[in-house]
């Protein structure tokens, strides 16, 4: 089974700044990986497909890149509403997460 | 515009079996390529998938958990039923279905519902 390891689990950011959030497989998974945001008290949404994909209504600020067995997680100036966890999933298997709070 | 509520108990109680409810809309599990999932989050944990169904009634399930769960799907009422026996208070978590996307092996979830929280207590 393959594992997904997210690191940090938690990432100290300014408003503004930008946050690189990293997923690794343990074995490569190509491109096929997501990432979902989630606030507190709500259900993940999706963000990234395919590794580097928007979802529908994903601001730019958010960018995917990777391949194989290494991914990041890239969120450009960060925003008010962008402080959350953030899961990585390739298949069935999901990351432990990594919390983006404000510094 | 796709929709997914859960929806079931709140409370059960050791040993007893768990039954949710995964009612959507805004899609048909009778359509070629549609397939919806059950994932769960105990408290301040990370995300675990349980179990799949499938357009053509395939069936997939946790390695860990295979032994306990059973999904069913009734296409005219557009629900899926998760059922997970002999609950334990380690199954105390927020329970979600969620419709995959993809095909294949390259999948993701999207949307997923809001959610039921159910705790396993005496």
């Amino acid at each position: 089974e393959i594992v997904m390891t997210q690191s940090p689990a938690t990432l100290s950011v300014s408003p503004g700044e930008r946050a690189t959030l990293s997923c690794r497989a343990s074995q490569s998974v190509y491109s096929n990986l997501s990432w979902y945001q989630q606030k507190p008290g709500q259900a993940p949404s999706l963000l990234i497909y395919g590794a580097t994909t928007r979802a529908t209504g994903i601001p730019d600020r958010f960018s995917g890149s990777g391949s194989g067995t290494k991914f990041t997680l890239t969120i450009n100036s960060l925003q008010s509403e962008d402080f959350a966890v953030y899961y990585c999933q390739h298949q069935g298997t999901f990351g432990q997460g990594t919390k983006v709070e404000i510094k | 515009q796709v929709t997914l509520k859960e929806s079931g108990p709140a409370l059960v109680k050791p040993t007893q079996t768990l039954t949710l409810t995964c009612t959507f809309s805004g899609f048909s599990l009778n359509t070629n390529g549609v397939r919806v999932s059950w994932i769960r989050q105990p408290p301040g944990k990370a995300l675990e998938w349980l179990a799949r169904i499938d357009w053509d009634d395939d069936k997939f399930f946790s390695t860990s958990l295979k032994t306990r769960l059973t999904i069913s799907k009734d296409t005219s009422k557009n629900q899926v039923v998760l059922t997970m026996t002999n609950m334990d208070p380690a199954d105390t978590a927020t329970y979600y279905c969620a419709r995959m996307r993809g095909a294949g092996y390259r999948y993701w979830f999207d949307p997923w519902g809001q959610g039921i929280p159910v705790t396993v207590s005496s």
